[in-house]
């Protein structure tokens, strides 16, 4: 049980066109959706904590009008890389907490989506 | 502002050996630690938690202590193997389930 999924696994793209990565709870109800970037060989860094049906929380520095993010249903957040350039091109990773882990801390993560921008 | 550090960045041993990661927070506010295994181009594998109440945490040959109030934790790998190479990470969980991660470090256990 517990699992968190992400489509695509990577994705190629022309500089300029915007890009959706999708982050699914396959059997479980998400309380809260994280997404974080990691540059090769260094950490992940949180980007952005969302709440089904709420704004998107954005961590100082990182652009939410770059980074959409919706969380439209208990299962499903999507990260929006809008007008991608070469320097967003980095492996993006979202995780998720349910119902019965929120206060133990315990969070799902998904497998990775590699963006990679020409 | 939290920062995590993870010494050594990269360990190269021969298969068998017991090994130690260390990990420094700067701010002892927390309210719990991870360790998490990252195999290379994928996701996280958790491995252990440690709530900010407890001191250690064990599963299998894994072994991760806590010291909040020095800022440190250790993992600790017994008889290690070569399935073990991987990226080794430590987060702490300031508040909110949002974790602030180490660099990690990247082990290598050759046969």
């Amino acid at each position: 049980g517990a699992v968190v999924s992400q489509h695509p696994s990577w994705v190629i793209c022309k500089s300029g066109t915007s890009v959706k990565i999708e982050c699914r709870s396959l059997d479980f109800q998400a309380t809260t959706m994280f997404w974080y970037r990691q540059f090769p060989k260094q950490s992940l860094m949180l980007m952005a904590t969302s709440n089904e049906g709420s704004k998107a929380t954005y961590e100082q520095g990182v652009e939410k009008d770059k980074f959409l993010i919706n969380h439209a249903s208990l299962t499903l957040s999507t990260l929006t890389v809008t007008s991608a350039h070469p320097e967003d091109s980095s492996f993006y990773i979202c995780s998720a907490s349910s119902f019965r882990t929120a206060n133990t801390g315990e969070l799902f993560f998904g497998e990775g989506s590699r963006l990679t921008v020409l | 502002k939290q920062e995590v550090t993870q010494i050594p960045a990269a360990l190269s041993v021969p298969e068998g050996e017991n090994l130690v990661l260390n990990c420094s927070f700067t701010d002892s506010a927390i309210y719990n630690l991870q360790w998490f295994r990252q195999d290379p181009g994928k996701g996280l594998t958790s491995l252990l938690l440690i709530q900010s109440s407890q001191r250690e945490q064990t599963s299998g040959r894994l072994n991760a202590s806590l010291d909040k109030s020095s800022g440190r934790s250790t993992l600790y790998i017994a008889a290690s193997q070569p399935g073990d190479s991987a990226t080794y990470l430590c987060a702490v969980d300031g508040g909110y389930n949002k974790l602030i991660f180490g660099a990690g470090t990247r082990l290598a256990v050759h046969p």
